[in-house]
């Protein structure tokens, strides 16, 4: 049962753009949304996360946008760099008492010169 | 200084042997994972365990045995290999709590042949 729904599979941005990914969620008591930057052969690794009481966070170039009555939220990075490019994966937390984390399927960028 | 290491990181074997991933974190953490990534990079948790107690078990074939000597170690057995267990092992440790960032060790390279 996919809980979580990421969109772009894929993106290709130019350097200096903004990358926008998206991520759709279907249960309410999710409480925690967490954004994970995966380069290859590495793990996950956090780069933002967003608790739903707040609408938007920002920290340096990637912003998080929430709405909660769309059930939506998305990654922003701005002024998109080379180093940037990686696997993305959105993320809800399911939280009563495992803590257990609900990955998005993963968004490739690839940032262009 | 490693946070969370694995051994090995490429593991290949054939179809029907036994093996044994093995995961350590320095963190002080009192909460390990076991995620599988498949070759779509889908993202997915199979074990947690908190404090040497199994907390999360997701619908993994029991020829999965976690195994948690003590809360900084968290070991995967697989019995009677299939190919389709060919993946990315992830193991990862969190502290728990409200912002839940959870580390991720560098991957283990399962390919069954």
């Amino acid at each position: 049962q996919q809980q979580v729904k990421q969109s772009p599979q894929s993106l290709i941005v130019q350097k200096g753009g903004i990358s926008i990914i998206n991520c759709a969620y279907e249960n309410t008591a999710f409480d925690y949304f967490p954004w994970y930057q995966q380069f290859p052969g590495k793990g996950p690794a956090l780069l933002i996360a967003i608790r739903p009481d707040v609408s938007e966070k920002k920290e340096g170039r990637f912003t998080i946008s929430f709405n909660k009555s769309a059930k939506q939220f998305s990654l922003h990075i701005m002024d998109s760099q080379p180093g940037d490019s990686a696997t993305y994966f959105c993320a809800t937390r399911f939280y009563f008492g495992n803590e257990k984390l609900t990955f998005g399927t993963g968004t490739r960028l690839t940032i262009i010169p | 200084d490693t946070a969370v290491s694995q051994t090995p990181k490429y593991l290949v074997t054939q179809m029907g042997n036994d093996k044994s991933i093995k995961c350590e974190q320095n963190l002080g953490h009192d909460t390990m994972y076991w995620y599988k990534q498949d070759s779509k990079k889908f993202l997915k948790i199979m074990f947690s365990y908190n404090n040497k107690e199994l907390i999360i078990n997701e619908t993994v074939p029991n020829r999965f045995s976690p195994k948690s000597p003590d809360k900084a170690h968290l070991n995967l057995h697989i019995n009677s290999l299939e190919l389709g267990d060919s993946a990315v092992y992830f193991c990862a440790s969190s502290r728990g709590g409200a912002l839940n960032e959870q580390f991720f060790g560098p991957g283990t390279r399962l390919t069954v042949l």
